[in-house]
């Protein structure tokens, strides 16, 4: 899958919004933006995914940059259990094969009560 | 909310001893997966699963791994002869379809102890 930056840390007031950011400057036009998160000692949890238009579902909102090199999952009120590694993953044909997921070290959400 | 199944939670195995993880995928899915995670690592890519044989294989899963699906429910990973380096959490999943605009759904995952 390509390559995907992502900031290691990052905190959150509980009920606040939350606005996790990802930069895949080399994406190409038929990669799709996967988002999974894994709270501690669980496994991954898929979270939203897209290709160009922004996405919404009952657990976050995904925005897409018109040039799709960043996107930002946003929780609009982050609880306590959102505490958690967001991993933002690129999904493409080529390098990454049609069905696995790649992970890379994510984003560690910590969240202040 | 249908979920991704794994037997047992915590299973601790003598180095060269043969071990068989278990996971029961969503009953309509029909793609199947594995990832190990060592503790404090990335998870990673093992094997994927469709039509009742491997599609997809990283490499790491080599001669001592093996995946099968006995019957119509159960997902099995075995690692015929276990290394310390083989501990680790094994995550499940299955998935509807098998492409890039699909999402996986992972169980709690099988911790693996070798002594």
């Amino acid at each position: 899958d390509a390559k995907t930056t992502q900031p290691n840390s990052m905190e959150s007031n509980e009920e606040e919004p939350v606005h996790l950011p990802c930069n895949h400057s080399t994406i190409s036009g038929t990669d799709y933006i996967h988002w999974y998160r894994q709270l501690p000692s669980q496994g991954p949890e898929y979270v939203i995914h897209g290709l160009t238009s922004n996405v919404n579902n009952r657990m976050a909102s995904l925005a897409i940059a018109e040039d799709r090199k960043s996107s930002t999952l946003i929780l609009h009120r982050a609880t306590l259990r959102d505490a958690a590694v967001y991993y933002c993953i690129l999904r493409d044909p080529i390098s990454g094969g049609y069905q696995k997921v790649t992970f890379g070290t994510g984003t560690k959400l910590q969240v202040i009560p | 909310e249908p979920e991704v199944t794994q037997t047992p939670s915590h299973q601790v195995t003598q180095m060269g001893q043969e071990v068989i993880l278990r996971c029961v995928p969503i009953s309509n899915h029909l793609y199947f997966y594995w990832y190990r995670q060592i503790l404090g690592q990335k998870v990673e890519f093992l094997v994927s699963f469709y039509n009742n044989e491997i599609s997809e294989k990283s490499e790491i899963f080599d001669d001592q791994f093996s995946v099968e699906r006995p019957d119509g429910s159960n997902f099995t990973l075995k690692i015929r002869s276990t290394k310390l380096e083989d501990s680790a959490m094994y995550f499940c999943a299955s998935s509807q379809q098998g492409n890039m605009n699909t999402e996986a759904f992972f169980g709690q995952g099988t911790r693996l102890t070798v002594v």
